[in-house]
């Protein structure tokens, strides 16, 4: 199985532009997490969804925005992107229930925002 | 709040050399811990957890990690490291009470093994 992909790999965007960062997984996992990867920080949580039709924030969820319409996808949208939200971007997923369970990740989208 | 510090940016092992990377919490309560290790351009992948019981639990590749109570410390070991262990490496946090799955990161150590 492919696990967890996110589209695209990398990009580069003009501040001001809006940009939609998509996560699919196949794992029919109920939990899935949106997290930012900066030097020096680790990982940050943005937002995350327990289970389909439900969102929470994270973290650091100023600036993003998401969506839970179906278990399967969990797009993170930049309304208006600015160069601090620079960063590589990770889609994760758990089968939810334990709050014990680990997460699963996807490879990582690279965004540059100049 | 939750906290996960790791003390070392990078650590420096010979291959065959005994490896620990450290890692300390503070998290009201007991915990669950987790550590992820991170290879170049790639996402993060478990390693192995804590959840109750037996203080030294066992993971992938030969890992392993001790639960430490008293010192609220959660350090990952390896007896004999390999130049394939070079990567970067995560441990996280999760407190017991509600069910947001937060997961509080630490900044990552990375690890070089060198021949």
């Amino acid at each position: 199985t492919a696990g967890i992909t996110q589209a695209p790999t990398s990009q580069i965007l003009a501040a001001g532009r809006s940009m939609t960062l998509r996560c699919t997984q196949d794992m029919r996992h109920n939990a899935m997490y949106w997290y930012r990867q900066d030097l020096g920080l680790g990982l940050r949580l943005i937002h995350y969804s327990n289970t389909a039709g439900t969102t929470g924030k994270g973290e650091v969820p100023d600036g993003y925005s998401v969506s839970r319409a179906n278990t399967d996808d969990f797009p993170l949208t930049l309304a208006s992107a600015v160069p601090s939200q620079t960063s590589v971007y990770f889609c994760a997923s758990s089968p939810g229930g334990a709050i014990y369970n680990e997460q699963f990740f996807g490879p990582g989208t690279r965004l540059t925002v100049l | 709040a939750q906290s996960v510090a790791q003390p070392e940016d990078q650590v420096n092992v010979a291959e065959g050399n005994p490896l620990t990377v450290k890692c300390t919490y503070s998290v009201s309560g007991n915990p669950y811990l987790f550590w992820y290790v991170q290879y170049p351009n790639r996402g993060l992948q478990f390693l192995l957890k804590y959840i109750t019981g037996d203080n030294l639990v066992k993971g992938s590749y030969g890992f392993e990690a001790e639960f430490n109570k008293s010192q609220t410390s959660f350090h990952l070991k390896k007896p004999s490291a390999l130049v394939s262990d070079s990567a970067l490496y995560f441990c996280a946090v999760r407190g017991r009470s509600g069910n947001t799955g937060k997961l509080i990161f630490g900044q990552g150590t990375t690890l070089q093994v060198k021949p």
